[in-house]
């Protein structure tokens, strides 16, 4: 089945203690994406790969980082969370290309005290 | 700026029609994209407009504008499970990157 799969589901952590979201996608898919989502205001994109080893930042890339050492994964790492990072957490991919369709992981909840 | 504008609310009953819009101001358009969030899922793609006219697929339909900068999701035949919120999403340019989301609107239908 083509799949985003995104791990943790949930996650509970405190101030400063470094953790990693995991996306694996099985669809060959050249773009991955990371975005969070917070109440009023949508989607917004952390950071994004176009390929293997070509990631970029997104509109609000501070206190995050990635990376893209193979195709099907694109980890998310807070290296010191805070609680503004409180969120709700989405990995997508899809095709390069023009208006390609973006699949999403199922999300991951954040929550930092 | 980049303003993308839908209703934050909206409700409506089974079997009614319900029309949903968005507004945007965008620097760049490329296309118009609707997803389908249920309440603790993930975002699915519903549809999209490059041209201006509507597009139609089975219950929905999406329309565009580019000159107005605006766009709408009819909902036909309104069942219980259409209940999720209904994100807008503008692609400014040819790279997947450059897509801007809005808020989104959360449907309710009522029996």
């Amino acid at each position: 089945e083509a799949q985003v799969t995104q791990n943790p589901r949930y996650l509970i952590t405190v101030t400063g203690k470094k953790l990693t979201v995991t996306c694996s996608q099985n669809m060959n898919h050249e773009y991955m994406s990371w975005y969070r989502q917070d109440p009023g205001l949508g989607l917004r994109q952390i950071y994004y790969s176009m390929n293997v080893e070509v990631t970029d930042k997104g509109d609000v890339p501070e206190g995050y980082k990635v990376s893209r050492k193979e195709k099907r994964n694109f980890p998310l790492i807070l290296e010191s969370p805070s609680p503004n990072q409180t969120s709700l957490y989405f990995c997508a991919s899809a095709l390069a290309g023009d208006n390609e369709k973006l699949f999403f992981g199922s999300g991951t909840q954040l929550s930092v005290l | 700026g980049q303003n993308i504008d839908q209703p934050t609310e909206m409700t409506a009953t089974e079997g009614a029609i319900v029309q949903i819009n968005c507004t945007y101001q965008t620097s760049g358009f490329n296309g118009l994209f609707w997803y389908q969030q249920h309440a603790g899922e993930a975002p699915t793609f519903l549809s999209y407009n490059v041209l201006d006219g509507l597009e139609e697929k089975g219950r929905f339909s999406s329309f565009l504008s580019r000159s107005k900068g605006y766009s709408y999701l009819l909902l036909k035949e309104l069942q219980m499970k259409d209940s999720a919120s209904y994100l807008c999403a503008v692609s400014r340019s040819l790279w997947n990157n450059d897509m801007r989301f809005g808020a989104g609107t959360r449907l309710t239908v009522k029996p």
